[in-house]
């Protein structure tokens, strides 16, 4: 079952901040976040495992709930590169050997 | 390196037409996926394979198959195409899915159209 991704989308000015969440019905073992550039391959932004620490990239953190089994992308001082589809992908269980996605969450970010 | 190439990046076909998609990584990488990519359903998982000569379905496997006949290649097969099979299709390799070395890079992807 796909993770449910919250907000659907999202327009930020430059600067402002913005949070998305990444929901499973299932026990996860790590979460991943992509983003997506239009026309464009996904691209790798980081990996949250369980019992791991909050995780950064750049001004892009993110947390991760094991109890609560959902995962959260915070981007801080938003610049206009951000703007794309955040996907987060969920793994369920060490060696389950692959991720489900969730239907993505697009950013735009207006100067 | 070239990472993760996908041919061809464009294809229209007819219904009842068949066709194979090519991946190949140049990364050593063990894993590799299919995946197709649909407005507002996010990335599906087709099949995947976790190692030469292994294959496994994934969440979308009908009307499609596979095979991993060398480390480096990962074919789709569409046998009878559907308009339903309209889509993006994405490739992505990973070293494993181990901890921290599960990263997955994707290809640039095939646009293909069944009419």
């Amino acid at each position: 079952q796909q993770p449910v991704q919250s907000p659907q989308a999202v327009i930020l000015r430059e600067g402002e901040d913005a949070v998305i969440n990444c929901s499973s019905s299932k026990a996860l073992y790590s979460v991943h976040w992509y983003r997506q550039k239009h026309g464009e391959a996904p691209v790798f932004l980081m990996i949250l495992l369980k019992g791991g620490e909050q995780k950064g990239h750049d001004k892009i953190s993110a947390s991760f709930n094991e109890k609560k089994q959902q995962s959260s992308l915070y981007l801080t001082a938003s610049q206009l590169s951000y703007s794309g589809t955040y996907f987060c992908g969920t793994e369920q269980g060490f060696g389950n050997e692959k991720l489900t996605f969730g239907t993505g969450t697009r950013l735009t970010i207006i100067p | 390196n070239a990472g993760v190439t996908q041919t061809p990046k464009f294809r229209v076909l007819k219904t009842g037409q068949s066709m194979t998609l090519l991946c190949a990584q140049d990364m050593n990488h063990e894993y590799m996926y299919w995946y197709r990519q649909d407005p507002g359903m996010g990335l599906r998982l087709i099949h995947y394979s976790v190692g030469e000569g292994t294959t496994a379905k994934g969440e979308v496997p009908d009307g499609y198959n596979v095979s991993r006949l060398k480390k480096q290649n990962f074919l789709l097969g569409l046998e009878s195409a559907a308009p339903s099979q309209t889509s993006v299709y994405f490739c992505a390799s990973s070293y494993s899915l181990a901890g921290n070395y599960n990263e997955q890079f994707f290809g640039p992807g095939t646009r293909l159209t069944v009419l």
